[in-house]
């Protein structure tokens, strides 16, 4: 079975820009995660779907930063336009519906912006 | 504040020796308790959890873990570290709001 994918595993871009980021769960898996690293700082929450729904965006920073998840499957998270401080490593994560808590992670995208 | 610490930001090892990497909770109720290892170029990879019952938790890899409500803690422990061994392990909880919190990391160095 497949682990969650992520793509791309490293993207860099020039402060102003605008990058997306794609994340496809494991099979099956209705919760989908996305979690953010930046340099030095600990993993931490961006938001979490269930199937198409966003059921908590409490850790999205600001309104430069758009996830989506069209028909439950997979996500995007869409970064618009880029800062410096959104350098980090993002990691999306899934779930079965029943079993959230533990969740399963995908390899990260490594986002640089210059 | 509520929190996950773990003290330890870099440890050094020989291959052979017995490793400890500490983790402590600040929450008012137990929460649910993990550990992930990323290796270099990987993605995160869980280790155990503790959810409840036998406070000593057996994970993959040979790994496990001791759960002590007194102390908040969630210590991860090896016998015998190996040099594939070495990697970032993350120490993260579960305080029922289907969100994991990270403590901020503990990076292994093992010698040969």
């Amino acid at each position: 079975e497949a682990g969650v994918t992520q793509f791309p595993s490293h993207s860099v871009i020039e402060k102003g820009q605008t990058v997306t980021l794609r994340c496809d769960p494991i099979s099956g898996h209705d919760n989908l995660y996305w979690y953010r690293r930046v340099m030095g700082k600990e993993i931490k929450f961006l938001l979490h779907f269930v199937k198409e729904s966003k059921q908590d965006e409490s850790g999205m920073p600001n309104n430069r930063f758009l996830a989506e998840r069209t028909g439950g499957t997979y996500s995007t998270l869409k970064v618009q336009p880029a800062e410096l401080e959104d350098s980090g490593v993002y990691f999306c994560a899934s779930s079965q519906l029943g079993q959230q808590e533990t969740q399963y992670f995908g390899p990260g995208t490594r986002l640089l912006v210059l | 504040a509520q929190s996950v610490t773990q003290p330890d930001i870099h440890i050094t090892v020989s291959e052979g020796a017995s490793l400890e990497l500490r983790c402590n909770y600040s929450y008012g109720a137990t929460p649910y308790l993990f550990w992930y290892v990323q290796s270099p170029g990987q993605g995160l990879q869980l280790l155990l959890k503790y959810f409840s019952g036998d406070t000593l938790v057996q994970g993959i890899k040979g790994f496990e873990a001791e759960f002590k409500r007194s102390q908040s803690s969630f210590n991860l422990r090896k016998p015998s570290v190996h040099w594939s061994d070495a990697a970032e392990y993350f120490c993260a909880v579960d305080i029922y709001t289907d969100k994991l919190i990270f403590g901020t990391g503990t990076r292994l160095q093992v010698f040969p």
